[in-house]
């Protein structure tokens, strides 16, 4: 079973602040995803990734298989970042039986 | 917006009781994942449906139950409700194959009381 840590677990930031979450697994992954889940609950896949690094906007993640380590950066970070970020991961081939694996998120405010 | 919907939003039963709740997938997307959410939690696989027949299954008792019809939407039941299965219950719908992404909708909230 894949065991799936984040840190930190709670970050207030000012705007405009450069934000790194991290994110950590033990076991071999087919895929991981980085969500961001908006109070009353919805939420929205911002990057799926299974090697190297994606950006959309100001967002960028990274991962590095062999450290099984991921990384979701914010830049010049704004109020409406504010959100609980999570890291999901896809364990085995990839085939699509298993269910991702959450970490418990991290709580972000971001303070104007 | 990512296309798939659930109902309902909110759901207040007893103890004992039995609920459904239903899930819509986005287009073209043939399996349906559903996930469990208690409070301050990250979500909790509880099985996936593929092409109507469940396709995984994460350690929830059998009392959870779920379906999937023809055009892919999805049923989650959960018989005999105790205090504990008060959370956010999620679906994802994604394709089977090399493309995984999910698409989450926005969650059934179900309080037990």
């Amino acid at each position: 079973k894949n065991e799936v840590e984040q840190s930190p677990q709670n970050l207030t930031a000012q705007e405009g602040e450069f934000i790194t979450i991290n994110c950590s697994y033990s076991v071999g992954i087919s895929a991981l995803h980085w969500l961001q889940q908006h109070p009353g609950g919805g939420i929205v896949s911002l990057f799926m990734l299974s090697s190297g690094k994606k950006k959309h906007g100001r967002l960028i993640a990274t991962i590095n298989i062999q450290e099984k380590h991921s990384s979701l950066h914010i830049t010049a970070s704004h109020p409406r970042d504010s959100a609980v970020y999570i890291c999901a991961v896809r364990s085995g081939s990839g085939g699509g039986a298993d269910g991702l694996t959450f970490g418990k998120g991290t709580h972000l405010i971001i303070q104007p | 917006e990512t296309g798939v919907t659930q109902s309902p939003t909110h759901l207040i039963k007893t103890r004992g009781q039995q609920v459904t709740l239903r899930c819509s997938s986005q287009s073209g997307h043939n399996t349906v994942s559903w996930y469990q959410q208690a409070l301050g939690q990250g979500p909790q696989f509880i099985f996936q449906y593929y092409r109507e027949e469940e396709n995984g299954r994460g350690n929830f008792p059998p009392r959870f139950s779920g379906l999937q019809f023809p055009n892919y939407s999805s049923e989650l039941n959960v018989n005999a409700l105790e205090l504990d299965d008060s959370a956010l219950y999620l679906c994802a719908s994604s394709l089977n194959g090399p493309d995984l992404e999910a698409f989450f909708g926005q969650g059934t909230r179900l309080t037990v009381v």
